[in-house]
């Protein structure tokens, strides 16, 4: 069954510590994406990328940055966490070329105290 | 004005109901239109998506698409409990442009 995993399902950090969220597919996707979703404002687009050591910023970069070593591997980084930045974190990839949309992780909950 | 409308809900129906849920955009450049559906507390799934205009059926689904005036609607018939879900419409190609999402509680 393809998948993509992220690492964590629930997160408690502090402000002002860095937070790494981890997302793994395994569907040798070129595209991987990161959003936030919070109530009202539905999906916003963080960073993406379409292909490995590639990155390009979405619609809410700020406060975020992202790393893509391995085609596989996405992931985005908090470097200084504020508490607006509490909120669900969803990791999407998909195929380059092909209208078959994307594939989600199951997100990670992060709450910012 | 947002490139995608989507109208929040919630939606409540009965069991069996036929429902529509619908969508705006501003992009005429769009030519795949998807629909998602998300649980809570899961991430969104993949229910169908269409090419350009017309319509296409899933089983209880169907996704009309009506480029000439920037309308996306999706059709359940016979509705179920396990429909209760919130759905997002999401026109694009290579980069997704996702509706809030429709809150749908389907009663039995």
């Amino acid at each position: 069954d393809v998948k993509v995993t992220q690492s964590s399902r629930y997160l408690v950090k502090r402000t002002g510590e860095k937070v790494f969220l981890e997302c793994v597919q395994d569907m040798d996707h070129e595209n991987m994406f990161w959003y936030r979703q919070d109530p009202g404002l539905g999906l916003r687009l963080i960073y993406f990328s379409y292909d490995v050591k590639m990155k390009e910023k979405g619609d809410i970069p700020e406060g975020y940055s992202v790393s893509r070593e391995k085609k596989e591997r996405f992931s985005l980084i908090l470097e200084s966490a504020s508490t607006n930045q509490t909120s669900m974190y969803l990791c999407a990839s998909s195929v380059s070329g092909a209208p078959t949309g994307y594939t989600f992780g199951s997100g990670t909950r992060l709450t910012v105290v | 004005q947002k490139e995608v409308e989507q109208d929040p809900g919630p939606l409540s129906v009965p069991e069996g109901a036929i429902v529509s849920l619908n969508c705006t955009y501003s992009n005429s450049a769009f030519q795949y239109f998807m629909w998602y559906r998300q649980y809570s507390r899961k991430g969104p799934e993949l229910l169908m998506y269409t090419y350009s205009s017309g319509n296409k059926e899933d089983g209880r689904f169907t996704a009309q698409v009506d480029k000439s005036s920037k309308y996306i609607s999706l059709f359940i018939r016979d509705s179920q409990p396990s429909d209760s879900a919130t759905y997002l419409c999401a026109p694009g190609f290579q980069k997704l442009v996702f509706g809030t999402g429709t809150r749908l509680l389907v009663s039995p």
